[in-house]
Order: C-alpha cells, then structure tokens, then sequence
C-alpha cells in the first residue's frame, strides 16, 4: 500500500525564522500536496506539485513555497515564521479513486 | 464546484452506544464520497468511502457509511463505539475526474467510559 514519510515529526522555531519540511511519497508517486492544518480554520490546501511543477495553489501569502525534486520528494519552506504559522502540516499523495494518502505530518510550533 | 457540511463540530457518546456522524454535500455531478479518521498528532486515515454500486459502504474498525443521492448526505454510523474511536473525523468529495476536492470542517468524536 502507498505511503507516505514526514520528516521531522515536531518542530519549534522563533517568529521570524524560516522552516524547511520535508515529505517523501513512495516511489512511482508524481503528484504531492500540502495542506496546513489549526484548530481554527481546519484543513486548508497549500499547494500541488506533479512532476517538479506546481499544479494548484492555495491561499497562502508568498512566504509558504514548495518544490518537488525528480525522486518525488518534496519540501515545504516558510520564510518569516509568525505565531500564526503553528500548524500541523500535512503530506499527501492523490489518487482519484482512493483519494488521498497522509503522512503524520509535521507539528510546527512558533514562539 | 463541490462542497462538505458536517453537521455536527462535537459528538460526545458513551461506549458501547450507537453513533451517527452526519455529513451533507453539494455539487452539479456525480461525486465520490469518502470519510477519513484523524487521531492526535496523525494524519488523516482513510476510513471508506463510496465510488459507485451499493449505498452501503464498509469501512475499517466496523464503520459503516450510507449514500442517500436525494438527500445529499453520507452519514457516517457505528453500532457500538469503543474508547479507541475517539477522534476527529472528516468527510470529503470529489468530483470524479479527481480535479477538484473538498473536506468538511471535522466531527471530534469522544467515546466516554
């Protein structure tokens, strides 16, 4: 079964700082998406990537960017880090038919 | 576009006891339908969901999920609950081409003793 790995599993940094997140779907998986998760606002879509180009965005300020590299591993950076920023973020691969695969995300927390 | 209602944010149930988590959808085509479990600090595991045939879609931990095309709805059901069910739960829908997908806002799910 597909899966998917987030590295590192918790995270704390101070406002202003900038983050790097990483995700690696199992191999033959070309699409990756983001999604940031609060107790606020819920599961909010970042971005897609599918074969290293971004295919959907979100609406999120330009300080959340991603890329995806040839092996399909992707990475998530935040630049600027504010309070607000403290999330869980999510990695998934898609599948049309099995909708989506999680990892256990990444637990951000900015102080 | 699509979207997902979940119409209950908290569902508190004692074990042993029934419960039905409701979710309601609208959209101009034909949907897949899916409903993911969310414990702390995990991402999100697929519990079942329904693509086509039999309205009544088993999952995983002895959930079960009902398809009501005139209704709109895909409500979320389990005979008797478990200390361990005690989670957040999400229902989402997708257009069948799989280019556009929408999760409701989540169902925490607390099974007391």
């Amino acid at each position: 079964k597909a899966g998917v790995t987030q590295t590192p599993r918790y995270l704390i940094k101070t406002r202003g700082q900038q983050v790097t997140l990483s995700c690696s779907p199992i191999s033959g998986h070309r699409s990756v998406s983001w999604y940031q998760q609060t107790p606020g606002q819920g599961l909010q879509f970042l971005f897609e990537y599918f074969s290293e180009t971004q295919r959907n965005k979100g609406n999120f300020p330009g300080r959340f960017s991603g890329r995806q590299f040839s092996n399909s591993r992707s990475e998530m950076n935040v630049s600027t880090l504010e309070l607000g920023d403290s999330a869980l973020y999510l990695c998934a691969i898609y599948d049309r038919v099995d909708g989506y695969t999680f990892g256990s995300g990444t637990r951000l927390t900015v102080v | 576009a699509q979207s997902v209602t979940q119409l209950d944010s908290q569902v508190p149930v004692f074990e042993e006891a029934p419960v039905e988590l409701r979710c309601n959808y609208s959209s101009s085509v034909s949907v897949y339908l899916f409903w993911y479990v969310q414990y702390p600090n995990q991402g999100l595991q697929l519990l079942l969901k329904y693509l086509s045939g039999s309205t009544l879609v088993k999952g995983i931990n002895g959930f079960e999920a009902e398809f009501n095309k005139s209704q709109t709805s895909f409500h979320l059901r389990k005979p008797s609950v478990h200390i361990s069910d005690t989670a957040e739960y999400f229902c989402a829908v997708s257009d069948r081409a799989g280019n556009q997908f929408y999760f409701g806002t989540g169902t925490s799910l607390t099974v007391i003793p």
